[in-house]
């Protein structure tokens, strides 16, 4: 049974550009989040998405975006880079009404902006 | 809003021997659920331990255990017999017992453990 799968694993971009990085669930999960995590510090939560609707939203300008498709993967899009975008992104999915059972995460990838 | 305190950045612990972190939260809710995350340096955030907010009992997996205090809003972790293994870094997390809630992290604790 396949975990969270996300890709690329490192993304080298330049200030500006605009990026898209991609999840793939845990098998029967329908509920996807996104964190944002900065260097020794806690992930921030940037948005979630369930039935291909955005459910809840972090403190995260519009530059960041995300979508998610049929078969529950997802996307998480940032426009015009800032170096301050660079950070580790952790997606994790889940089951909508089964909090208890809590997060599935993938390795994360690993963005700097230069 | 919730919000989730691990008032330790680093700690250290001797092999084969306990170290116990620090957890508190805040939040107006009665139901909820309080988990402990490890984060190695391959990144992946593994699930360590659970507790449900309404369950008095302290949650245990094998040499892992919790000690939860919902009225002083506590949940500290206790690491048994600690291995050179469970050297990571640890996070508090805290989610709502409703649909669709977010996981809530707190700083973080980054654990050494000397041989």
């Amino acid at each position: 049974d396949a975990g969270v799968t996300q890709s690329p694993t490192h993304l080298i971009k330049t200030r500006g550009q605009q990026v898209t990085l991609r999840c793939s669930p845990k098998s029967g999960h329908d509920t996807v989040s996104w964190y944002q995590q900065a260097l020794g510090q806690g992930p921030q939560f940037i948005f979630q998405y369930y039935e291909e609707e955005e459910r809840q939203r972090g403190n995260f300008p519009d530059r960041f975006s995300g979508h998610q498709f049929p078969n529950y993967s997802s996307e998480l899009n940032v426009n015009a880079l800032l170096l301050g975008d660079s950070a580790l992104y952790l997606c994790a999915s889940s089951f909508f009404d089964r909090a208890l059972e809590g997060y599935t995460f993938g390795s994360g990838t690993r963005l700097t902006v230069v | 809003a919730q919000t989730v305190t691990q008032s330790q950045p680093e700690m250290s612990v001797q092999e084969a021997e306990t170290v116990t972190l620090s957890c508190t939260y805040d939040t107006s809710e009665s139901d909820y659920y309080l988990f402990w995350y490890k984060q190695p340096p391959s990144r992946q955030m593994i699930l360590v331990i659970r507790q449900e907010a309404y369950k008095q009992q302290n949650a245990t997996e094998n040499r892992f255990s919790v000690n939860f205090q919902k009225a002083a809003k506590s949940f500290s972790l206790k690491i048994s017999d600690s291995q050179l293994g469970d050297a990571a870094m640890y996070f508090c997390a805290y989610i709502r017992e409703t649909s669709g809630s977010r996981l809530t992290f707190g700083e973080g604790t980054q654990l050494t453990v000397n041989p």
